[in-house]
């Protein structure tokens, strides 16, 4: 199947530092990749969806100036978490879809101390 | 209501039992449907697609009723392996995203 990578695996972080999180397509090119977080014993949900060239589309509640998304090429989208707080700390995962199969990265554990 | 309910478990079964979950979503105009599975802080990984007629693969069966709305997966002569979280997983259709369930965790027994 399809290689979606996603790094860094995990970050610890001081509480007001941002972090980046990267996710390449490597073996295709992906229009749109999602990005979902998922807290302990809970559901993934979505997060966003990235769409290359164009403004990422945000689910209800997500603070678009603190997730910051972009899409610039057809294999790489990044997701900046602005002044992270502990309440951020979450496992983060980036997704893109190849013939019409959805792929995962691996995912990021995001601390926040 | 969650769009897409699944009963968190924790299944626990012995080695070679079969196995079946359920999973019920809300919008009558889902398109696609899935079973993904996920191990402990690692990322959904697709088991099988979902079709009308069922599917089987393996151990695995899957099943869809769409005038109940509800999926289900039956995991026959469970292994150790087995021991995960099973994610339904429903399709909307337009932007294609996806919408999971909170997982059902199994765990098979030596």
């Amino acid at each position: 199947g399809a290689v979606v990578s996603q790094h860094p695996s995990w970050v610890i972080c001081k509480s007001g530092t941002s972090v980046k999180i990267e996710c390449r397509s490597l073996d295709f090119q992906a229009t749109t990749m999602f990005w979902y977080r998922q807290f302990p014993k809970q559901s993934l949900m979505l997060m966003a969806t990235s769409n290359e060239g164009s403004k990422a589309t945000y689910e209800q509640g997500v603070e678009k100036d603190k997730f910051l998304i972009n899409h610039a090429s057809l294999t790489l989208s990044t997701l900046t978490v602005t002044s992270a707080h502990p309440e951020d700390s979450s496992f983060y995962i980036c997704s893109a879809l190849s013939e019409e199969k959805l792929f995962f990265g691996s995912g990021t554990q995001l601390s926040v101390l | 209501r969650k769009e897409v309910e699944q009963d968190p478990g924790p299944f626990n079964v012995p080695e070679g039992a079969t196995v079946a979950f359920n999973c019920t979503y809300s919008n009558s105009a889902s398109q696609s449907f899935f079973w993904y599975r996920q191990d402990c802080r690692k990322e959904p990984k697709l088991l099988m697609s979902v079709y009308s007629s069922g599917n089987e693969d393996g151990r695995f069966t899957a099943q869809l009723n769409r005038a109940s709305q509800y999926i289900s997966l039956l995991i026959r002569d469970s292994k150790l392996s087995d021991s995960a979280t099973y994610l339904c997983v429903v399709n909307k259709g337009g932007r294609r995203a996806l919408t999971f369930g909170s997982g059902t965790r199994l765990q098979v027994q030596p």
